[in-house]
């Protein structure tokens, strides 16, 4: 089972907007509206920033948002502020082969 | 609020065997599906599998297939994780997670704080 596309690492200074791709295929990101993405900070658990592609969970600010275009899935976080510095990780449905499938995870640091 | 705790790590030797436990709290846990996922050293999530909230369908990765057991005892609010002929490369933090409400069974809305286990002679 193949992982999902993601830039190692992505940057922004405070205030900016920076945006992490997943790209996927068309088994997988491109035929599902089950996109998510994950925020894990060092040693802690992972946590969901958003699901179903767009959707955010209460209480994620919305300086978060997401898109998807064909295979690539997208986050943008907006007015970046130093405690969003972690790792970004996505995740897709890709059939049954495929239950769920995570990319490799970008670091983002906040210049 | 929802709490999700596992228990069971530890060392063991390739080909060994060890049973994880994640016992739940703060939702119903007999409604909702739950995955384990782990995340090697240093390195990315992997999923593991999923069991639905009845236990009736079960899911898995491929390189744990016929290895490691998936199961819950829903009046006991717990999930499990069998794992035998361990390898090396199964070595990594383990974490449950809870089926995201509102969504399909591929989101995890909760996370335990996971429980490492190290495969080594």
């Amino acid at each position: 089972q193949s992982a999902l596309t993601q830039p190692p690492s992505a940057s922004g200074s405070p205030g900016q907007s920076v945006t992490i791709s997943c790209t996927g295929t068309s088994s997988d990101v491109g035929a599902y509206g089950y996109v998510s993405w994950y925020q894990q900070h060092p040693g802690k658990a992972p946590k969901l920033m958003i699901y179903d592609v767009t959707k955010r969970p209460s209480g994620v600010p919305d300086r978060f948002s997401a898109s998807k275009s064909g295979n690539t899935a997208s986050l943008t976080v907006s007015g970046l502020q130093a405690e969003d510095e972690a790792d970004y990780y996505c995740s897709s449905h890709g059939g049954t082969n495929n239950f769920v499938m995570f990319g490799g995870g970008t670091k983002l640091t906040v210049l | 609020q929802v709490q999700l705790v596992e228990f069971g790590g530890g060392v063991v030797q390739p080909g060994g065997s060890l049973r994880l436990s994640c016992v739940a709290s703060g939702f119903t846990f007999s409604s909702y599906g739950m995955h384990w996922v782990r995340q090697a050293p240093g390195k990315g999530l992997e999923w593991v599998t999923f069991i639905q909230y009845d236990g009736s369908n079960k899911y898995y990765t491929d390189s744990v297939k016929g290895r490691f057991t998936v199961s819950r005892d829903n009046p006991r609010n717990t999930l499990y994780l069998q794992m035998s002929s361990l390898r090396p490369e199964d070595t990594a933090v383990y974490y449950c997670g809870k089926k995201a409400s509102g969504s399909g069974r591929y989101t995890l809305d909760y996370w335990g704080q996971g429980a490492l286990v190290t495969v080594s002679s």
